[in-house]
């Protein structure tokens, strides 16, 4: 079975500040990440997503997020944060055996951006 | 193109009644399901589909209904709603070729069961 655990429900950073948002894995099978974005009241929106392609995954808004199967890890990172960055992320994960609609969500992290 | 779109966006129910949450599609995916979403606890998935004809069970099935007659199309039933049943609803769908695994989300339903 698969599972997702993000660390930490709540993260708060300066804007211009480097953002951490962490994610862990656990797969039987060689995983699909991905890292979507939901601001209030609104739907999901895909940022970015790893398929066994290249290890660092670049995505919108100027997120990145970096696969590292030692630490079964898939953090997702920014520079410099903007007020605009401030929602909720969740980490999913996905195996690769075709039911592409099946997703494990972690239980997401609220970003706040201060001035 | 409309994508995956998802009616109604808001619903009031008394316990015990009962409605459909309805999804479309118009990308001609395969690969359709729904999820429920309630605070701390992400998204969940409810039950799934990997074409017309075809529906499974996810992680949370119980009180909810699903059947899939075409492959624009998946509504989910509430057969008779629970106040646990409150929750923000959406819907998703993905294909298997080009690009197999970018899943569209709906714009979810807000469901309140008083």
């Amino acid at each position: 079975a698969q599972s997702v655990t993000q660390l930490g429900s709540h993260v708060s950073v300066s804007e211009g500040a480097l953002v951490l948002l962490r994610c862990n894995y656990s797969s039987s099978v060689p995983p699909y990440l991905f890292w979507y974005v939901q601001y209030p009241n609104q739907g999901l929106q895909l940022l970015l997503k790893y398929t066994s392609a290249a290890t660092l995954v670049k995505g919108i808004n100027g997120f990145e997020a970096e696969f590292k199967k030692s630490e079964t890890s898939f953090h997702l990172t920014k520079p410099s944060a903007h007020m605009s960055d401030a929602a909720e992320y969740f980490c999913a994960v996905s195996d690769l055996t075709g039911t592409a609609s099946k997703l494990t969500f972690g239980t997401g992290t609220r970003l706040q951006v201060t001035l | 193109n409309a994508g995956v779109t998802q009616t109604p966006k808001f619903q009031v129910l008394k316990t015990g009644q009962s409605m459909t949450l309805q999804c479309a599609q118009d990308m001609n995916h395969e690969y359709m399901s729904w999820y429920r979403q309630d605070p701390g606890m992400g998204l969940r998935l409810i039950h799934y589909s990997v074409g017309a004809g075809i529906t499974d069970q996810g992680e949370v099935p119980n009180g909810y209904n699903v059947s899939r007659s075409t492959t624009e199309d998946f509504p989910l039933r509430l057969l008779s709603a629970a106040p646990s049943q409150t929750s923000v609803y959406f819907c998703a769908s993905s294909y298997t070729g080009g690009d197999p695994d970018t899943i569209y989300f709906g714009e979810g339903s807000w469901l309140t069961v008083v």
